[in-house]
């Protein structure tokens, strides 16, 4: 079973600063790699798909990279709305796993 | 539109076995290339997956919970049943039911989740 490792566990920023998200894998997964936003009481909602793609809907200021075991998912500058806890998962060999997640908050 | 609604109990006791169903609506359970997975996520922690049923009915589950998973669909109700068995406190959660839609196997349509209570 492939582990997801994410760093940090908190973040905390001021709204307009970057914030960088970092998602490592036990084993390389190659592009399989999604990012995901979940706010309390609702459900996660996509955010990046295939390490680097924009879901639909998705403000540009959202942006991942990587490959193999290390992804990072960058918000360029923070809106009021951002702060949030964001998860990683890969699909290898069509057994899924999640990260441990990293919140987002005000600092 | 295309939706996704758990549904089953709110409170089960331990030992006991719990069925869940997720009912689809807009996409037909049988088109290519789509799935759906069960995830759950206890209070306060970080999301789990469960299961996953293909189109072509192929299934995969979790290495940890496999023994206690069961997972199918009945295409002409548009519902995915996950039957877990020997229920414990520890699998109190939501329990989310998603779909995948391509091969990249990312999670782009979600249900509202429901929450489950293991208590006697």
């Amino acid at each position: 079973e492939i582990v997801l490792t994410q760093s940090p566990a908190t973040l905390s920023l001021s709204p307009g600063e970057r914030a960088t998200l970092s998602c490592r894998a036990s084993q390389s997964v190659s592009s399989y790699l999604a990012w995901y936003q979940q706010k309390p009481g609702q459900a996660p909602r996509l955010l990046i798909y295939d390490a680097s793609n924009r879901a639909t809907g998705i403000p540009a200021r959202f942006s991942g990279s990587g490959s193999g075991t290390d992804f990072t998912l960058t918000i360029s500058s923070l809106e009021p709305e951002d702060f949030a806890v964001y998860y990683c998962q890969q699909r290898s060999n069509w057994l899924f796993t999640f990260g441990p997640g990293t919140k987002v908050d005000i600092k | 539109q295309v939706t996704l609604k758990e549904s089953g109990p709110v409170l089960v006791k331990p030992t006991e076995t719990l069925t869940l169903t997720c009912t689809v609506s807009g996409f037909s359970l049988s088109n290519a290339r789509m799935g759906v997975s069960w995830i759950r996520q206890p209070p306060g922690k970080a999301l789990e997956w469960l299961a996953h049923i293909f189109s072509n009915d192929e299934k995969s589950y979790s290495t940890s919970l496999k023994s206690r998973l069961t997972i199918s669909k009945d295409t002409s109700k548009s519902q995915v049943v996950l039957t877990m068995t020997n229920m414990d406190p520890v699998d109190t959660a939501t329990y989310y039911c998603a779909r995948i839609k391509g091969d990249y196997g990312d999670y782009s349509l979600w249900g509202q989740g429901t929450l489950v209570t293991v208590s006697s």
